[in-house]
């Protein structure tokens, strides 16, 4: 089965980065692209970026262009999203999440992680 | 950037009732569209792809219907467990992706 499985909870400072993995297992990795969502507290959900895991090709929102970057390990079918320069408005549950085949509708998720920005 | 408008914000709804959701994109997604529902806690459930195809697992209490830049999302009959925040998405135009801001269903 499809799991996608997340890094555990950050605590960061401003002006910090932080790096969030997510592992892929039960599915042929470099056969679908990853996206990040990222959702802040009691908000709505915020579309980040894909990253396709075959070539490493990725595309950014405009919102985070210069300070995400978004980076595959075909070896152990994970990817990561680093985020820099960290203020708080960046304290959000950040999850990664799978399209289903050709659409871009997001049919896995992974359980989320949450990146706490504070001093 | 197509801008994706939820509505109402929060919709009060008693179980058995019917509950009808509505998102409007401010430009044509085609059938482009997917219905997500997500709980406290929990990360977003793709309920609906297409507009109006249920995802694998879905009940046929949900549908999905329209094109262009009205959809709506249709719960038949409430159960417990379906109340939550749903999100639509539209997929025609991006990057990038772009949600709904949510309509919560709580208990009336």
């Amino acid at each position: 089965q499809v799991q996608l499985v997340q890094s555990g909870a950050e605590v960061k400072k401003p002006g910090a980065s932080v790096k969030v993995s997510c592992k892929a297992s039960g599915y042929t990795f470099t056969s679908y692209y990853m996206h990040w969502v990222r959702q802040a507290p009691g908000q709505g959900l915020e579309w980040m970026g894909i990253i396709n895991p075959s070539g490493g090709s990725t595309s950014y929102a405009q919102k985070f262009q210069g300070r995400v970057t978004m980076t595959r390990d075909t070896s152990t079918s994970t990817v990561y999203m680093e985020l820099s320069s960290l203020r708080s408005e960046d304290t959000a549950v950040y999850y990664c999440a799978r399209p289903k085949g050709e659409t871009m509708s997001l049919d896995y998720w992974g359980q989320g992680t949450l990146v706490t920005v504070s001093s | 950037e197509i801008v994706m408008t939820q509505s109402p914000a929060t919709l009060s709804v008693s179980p058995g009732e019917r509950a009808t959701l509505s998102c409007r994109a401010s430009q044509s997604v085609s059938s482009n569209l997917a219905w997500y529902q997500q709980k406290p806690g929990q990360a977003p459930r793709l309920l609906i792809y297409g507009a109006s195809t249920r995802a694998t697992g879905i009940p046929a209490r949900f549908s999905g219907s329209g094109s262009g830049t009205e959809f709506t999302l249709t719960i038949s009959s409430l159960q417990s467990e379906d109340f939550a925040v749903y999100y639509c998405q539209q997929y025609n135009n991006w990057p990038p992706l772009t949600f709904g801001q949510g309509t919560k269903v709580e208990i009336k």
